[in-house]
């Protein structure tokens, strides 16, 4: 079965920093990856998702990931953070058959300083 | 467009109470998931269906069960409330189980008392 890590409980950055957010998965072959964030009282929302194809996926509000598989790990990047980026982010992996569940990490919290 | 839609919003039990969480989705999405939310445990699967006809447990199943009324509708029922089951739930859907994205509804915040 699949598994996320997200080491980082909570991250803080200044406002038009460079972030990092990172997620480390398990899974026997090459899954299916998500980043999706979720403001206060909110939702989740897709941030950007890896099928297969280029290891750099774009996203929206200027997020990226980078896909490796050799080191099984999909971290989410943005060059210049937002006041409005501060949220939780969450990775996920699901499997390529056809009945594997998505699952989520833990969570990374992002406080943006002015 | 509505998507994925949760009720009630908010709910408040007593110990020994029971309920169910309603999720009625407008995409004609195959899978449908219950996620529970806990502070630092991020989201964990509760249960899903992956299709119309079937559900399975995911990783914290104890007492909940579900329901897949139909295509649009997956239902989660507390049957005696627990004040462990103090959480915020969500419910979710997706084309397919694991190999597209899910799209979540707003979330239902229950407090058992």
């Amino acid at each position: 079965a699949q598994s996320v890590t997200q080491p980082d409980i909570h991250i803080t950055v200044s406002e038009g920093a460079s972030l990092e957010l990172r997620c480390n998965y398990s899974y026997g072959a090459t899954p299916y990856l998500f980043w999706y964030v979720q403001s206060p009282g909110q939702g989740l929302q897709l941030l950007l998702k890896y099928f297969s194809g280029d290891t750099l996926v774009q996203g929206i509000k200027g997020f990226e990931a980078e896909f490796k598989r050799s080191q099984s790990s999909f971290n989410l990047r943005k060059p210049s953070v937002h006041w409005s980026d501060a949220a939780e982010y969450f990775c996920a992996v699901g499997g390529r058959g056809g009945s594997e569940k998505l699952v989520f990490g833990k969570g990374t919290k992002l406080t943006v300083n002015p | 467009n509505a998507g994925v839609t949760q009720t009630p919003k908010f709910q408040v039990l007593k110990t020994g109470q029971s309920m169910t969480l309603q999720c009625a989705q407008d995409m004609n999405h195959n899978s449908m998931y219950w996620y529970r939310q806990d502070p630092g445990m991020g989201l964990r699967l509760i249960y899903y269906s992956a299709s119309e006809g079937t559900t399975d447990k995911g990783e914290v199943p104890n007492g909940y069960n579900v329901s897949r009324l139909n295509k649009r509708e997956f239902s989660l029922r507390l049957e005696s409330a627990a004040p462990s089951q103090t959480s915020v739930y969500f419910c979710a859907s997706s084309p397919l189980t694991g190999n597209t994205e899910a799209f979540f509804g707003q979330g239902t915040r229950l407090t058992v008392v």
